[in-house]
């Protein structure tokens, strides 16, 4: 079945290291999304992607960076990790075709659980 | 800002009776409303949706309804089992849209 997949699936990690996160999907969708969740918070959006040359800012972007290698791949990074940067990160895609109607479902990857100390 | 509002952020229910979840959305441009749910340890996954030409949709157990003038939405769970027990997160977005935004969660716990 189609999926979208994230590696590493848990991640510890100590104040001041680079990390990348890492995402893949085989749906075939142009959009992609890097979300963070923590308690309480819901999902909010990092940064989100249309195709290879675009990337967009999400409403906390701050201390992340991105990188669209590819339509299947999409990586986040922590330049400088952070202890309050600890939380759950999800990748999604969705698509806007004849099959979506022109609405915007999401499909999330497994989640990277990621905690710096 | 955009903005969704969800409450209650945690509802406990007796197996078999309802439970509803209430949302509002700020950004009058929103015509699609997606609900997700999230078991423990799992991805959300979308489980009913709404769009803004229709007032109510129903899909066995589950319900939701939008009433646009209020920019309001509730999910409602009928005769809930053990298994629903699950966070749940509302979320808005409109045709074309590129964001969704996404309500805080309900934590919703069905005791047998």
């Amino acid at each position: 079945d189609a999926d979208v997949t994230q590696t590493p699936r848990n991640r510890i990690t100590k104040t001041g290291k680079r990390i990348m996160l890492e995402c893949s999907q085989t749906k075939g969708h142009d959009r992609m999304y890097w979300y963070r969740q923590d308690p309480g918070l819901g999902l909010r959006l990092i940064y989100y992607s249309f195709d290879v040359k675009d990337i967009n800012k999400g409403e906390i972007s701050d201390g992340y960076s991105v990188s669209r290698q590819a339509q299947a791949k999409f990586s986040l990074s922590l330049e400088s990790a952070i202890p309050n940067q600890t939380a759950l990160y999800f990748c999604a895609t969705s698509v806007l075709g004849a099959d979506s109607g022109g609405y915007n479902e999401q499909f999330f990857g497994p989640g990277t659980r990621l905690t710096v100390l | 800002g955009e903005n969704v509002e969800q409450h209650p952020s945690t509802l406990s229910v007796q197996e078999g009776d309802s439970a509803v979840i209430k949302c509002t959305y700020s950004d009058s441009a929103s015509n699609y409303f997606p609900w997700y749910k999230q078991e423990l340890g799992k991805r959300p996954q979308l489980i009913i949706d709404i769009r803004s030409n229709v007032g109510e949709k129903k899909d066995q157990r589950i319900a939701v309804t939008l009433n646009k003038t209020a920019k309001h939405f509730s999910l409602h769970i009928t005769e809930t089992q053990p298994e629903d027990s699950a966070v749940y997160f509302c979320a808005a977005s409109h045709t074309g849209g590129f964001k969704t935004i996404f309500g805080a969660g309900t934590r919703l716990f069905v005791k047998a």
